[in-house]
C-alpha cells in the first residue's frame, strides 16, 4: 500500500531564514514518481516538482532544492532565504501507475508554512 | 492557454440533496481525475477518467459517481449528501501517455453541506 508521511504540520520561520520540509514515503512499486505541491490560501494546488524513481539527482530551482534518497524512502524540500510569498501549505505526493495506465495520486497530510516578515 | 477551470466556485446543499460538479481540462488533457480535500487534510483520490472510461476509482461509496464526456469535460455526482461530505473537490487533468505524468490542478469546488 501506498503512503505518504509529512510528520511537520506547522513550521513557522522568519523571513531570509532556511526551512526543510519532510517528506517519507512507502511503496511496493520500483517504478513511481514523486511529487510536491503548494496550497495558497486560494486552495489551487500549484505544481512544483516531479521525480522518477530511478532519479535520484538532487535539484535546485532558484530558492527552491529538493532531496531524493532512496535508502531511506524521503523526498525532502527545502525553500533557501524564505519570503512570505512562500507561506502556504505543501503537499509532498506519490503517484504509481497501475495496469490501467492510472497514475493516481496519494498526498501527505501537508506541512503549513508561515514566513514572518 | 486557459488552465482546468471548475463550476461552481462554492456551493451550498443540505443534507440529502444531490450536487453536480464539473470541470473542464487544459486543451489537448484526455485524462480527468478527481479529489476530495477536506479541511486540514491532503486531497484523497476519488475518480480517474481517460477517454471515457474509468481508469482508477478511491476509496469512496457509490453515492460518488463520475463521467467523462466527448469533449474529456467531466462531472462529478454525489448523491445523497451527507455533512461530512463538505469539502473542497478538486479537478485535475494530464496528458496520459507523457512520461512525467504531471496533474495540473483546477481552483476546485467548495462544498458545504448544512
Amino acid at each position: 500500500a501506498q503512503k505518504v508521511t509529512q510528520a511537520q504540520t506547522e513550521i513557522s520561520v522568519v523571513e531570509k531564514e532556511d526551512v526543510t520540509l519532510d517528506c517519507v514515503y512507502e511503496t511496493r512499486d520500483t517504478t513511481y514518481y514523486l511529487f510536491w505541491y503548494k496550497q495558497p490560501p486560494s486552495g489551487e494546488l500549484v505544481f512544483l516538482i516531479r521525480r522518477n524513481s530511478f532519479d535520484e539527482q538532487n535539484e535546485i530551482s532558484g530558492r527552491y532544492s529538493w532531496n531524493f534518497q532512496k535508502s531511506t524512502s524521503s523526498f525532502n524540500f527545502t525553500i533557501t532565504a524564505s519570503q512570505v510569498v512562500d507561506s502556504a501549505v505543501y503537499f509532498c505526493a506519490l503517484s504509481e501507475i497501475d495496469q490501467t495506465g492510472a497514475n493516481n495520486l496519494f498526498f501527505g497530510t501537508g506541512t503549513r508554512l508561515t514566513v514572518i516578515p | 492557454d486557459a488552465g482546468v477551470t471548475q463550476s461552481p466556485t462554492h456551493l451550498i446543499k443540505t443534507r440529502g440533496q444531490h450536487v453536480t460538479l464539473r470541470c473542464s481540462p487544459i486543451s489537448g488533457h484526455k485524462s480527468v481525475s478527481w479529489y476530495q480535500q477536506v479541511l486540514g487534510q491532503g486531497p484523497q483520490f476519488i475518480f480517474q477518467y481517460y477517454e471515457k472510461e474509468e481508469r482508477g476509482r478511491g476509496n469512496f461509496p457509490d453515492r460518488f459517481s463520475a463521467r467523462q464526456f466527448p469533449n474529456y469535460s467531466s462531472e462529478l455526482n454525489v448523491n445523497a449528501l451527507l455533512l461530512g461530505d463538505s469539502a473542497l473537490y478538486l479537478c485535475a487533468s494530464s496528458l496520459v501517455g507523457s512520461e512525467y505524468n504531471e496533474q495540473f490542478f483546477g481552483p476546485g469546488t467548495r462544498l458545504t453541506v448544512l
